[in-house]
C-alpha cells in the first residue's frame, strides 16, 4: 500500500532556531495536506498543496511540494514555544481518503 | 472554520462492554465522516469512511462487526466499539467534510475520545 514517511521522527530545537520536516511518498501525489497536533489535542489543518513545485507561506511557516509531487516539506523559521506539537502530512488516497504520514514531533526549548 | 464535536471526550469501561462514540458536525452538513484511531505517539490510522445514508467503508484489517458505524443524519455519525478489550484502548478521532467525493477539501477534526478498557 501507499507509504508516507516523515523525517525526522523527533526534533528538539532551541527557541529561535529553524525547523524542517520532510514528507516522502512512494507514489506520485495529487495533493498533500499538512496538519498540526498539539499534545493532547486533535489535528488542525494547516494548508493544502496541489501544484508541482508549489511553495506557500503562512507567517513563519513555509510549505513546499516537490517537483515530482512525491515529497513535501514544512519549514518553520525562528521557532517559538507555541510551535510545539506533532506535524503530520496527509496524502490523498483514491478520491477522498487521506493517509497520514508518520509525523514529526517538535519540541522547542526556551 | 467548521466545528466538529465528539462525545464523550473520555471513557473508561470494563472489558466485554460496548462503548458508543458520537461525532457531530455543528455548523455544517457532513456528507462524509472519517473515523481514525491513534495509539500513543503514533500517527492517525484511518479505520473507516462513513457516508450518510449508506454503509460505512472499512479499511483493511478493521473488523466491521467490532467497530459498528452509523451515519444516520448529515450531522451525526456514531462509532460503537463492541465487546471492548484492553487492546482497543486508544484515542478515537472523527473528522468531517462537507462536500461529497471532492478532493480539494480539508477535514475538520473532532477533539477525540480517549477510550480506556480495563
Amino acid at each position: 500500500g501507499q507509504q508516507v514517511m516523515q523525517i525526522p521522527q523527533y526534533q528538539h530545537v532551541q527557541e529561535g532556531e529553524d525547523f524542517t520536516t520532510y514528507c516522502n511518498s512512494s507514489t506520485t501525489l495529487s495533493n498533500i495536506q499538512w496538519y498540526k497536533q498539539r499534545p493532547g489535542g486533535h489535528p488542525v489543518f494547516l494548508i493544502q498543496l496541489v501544484k508541482s513545485g508549489e511553495v506557500k507561506k503562512q507567517k513563519r511557516l513555509t510549505f513546499q511540494f516537490g517537483e515530482a509531487k512525491k515529497n513535501s516539506s514544512l519549514h518553520i523559521t525562528a521557532t517559538q514555544t507555541t510551535d510545539v506539537g506533532t506535524y503530520f502530512c496527509a496524502c490523498l488516497r483514491g478520491t477522498y481518503k487521506y493517509i497520514f504520514g508518520t509525523g514529526t514531533r517538535l519540541k522547542v526549548l526556551a | 472554520g467548521a466545528v466538529v464535536s465528539q462525545h464523550p471526550s473520555r471513557v473508561i469501561c470494563k472489558s466485554g462492554t460496548s462503548v458508543k462514540i458520537e461525532c457531530r458536525s455543528l455548523d455544517f452538513q457532513a456528507t462524509t465522516m472519517f473515523w481514525y484511531r491513534q495509539f500513543p505517539k503514533q500517527s492517525l490510522m484511518l479505520m473507516a469512511t462513513s457516508n450518510e445514508g449508506s454503509k460505512a467503508t472499512y479499511e483493511q484489517g478493521v473488523e466491521k462487526d467490532k467497530f459498528l458505524i452509523n451515519h444516520a443524519s448529515l450531522t451525526l455519525s456514531t462509532l460503537t466499539v463492541t465487546s471492548a478489550h484492553p487492546e482497543d484502548s486508544s484515542f478515537y478521532i472523527c473528522s468531517a467534510r462537507d462536500t461529497p467525493a471532492q478532493t480539494y477539501n480539508e477535514q475538520f477534526f473532532g477533539p477525540g475520545t480517549r477510550l480506556t478498557v480495563l
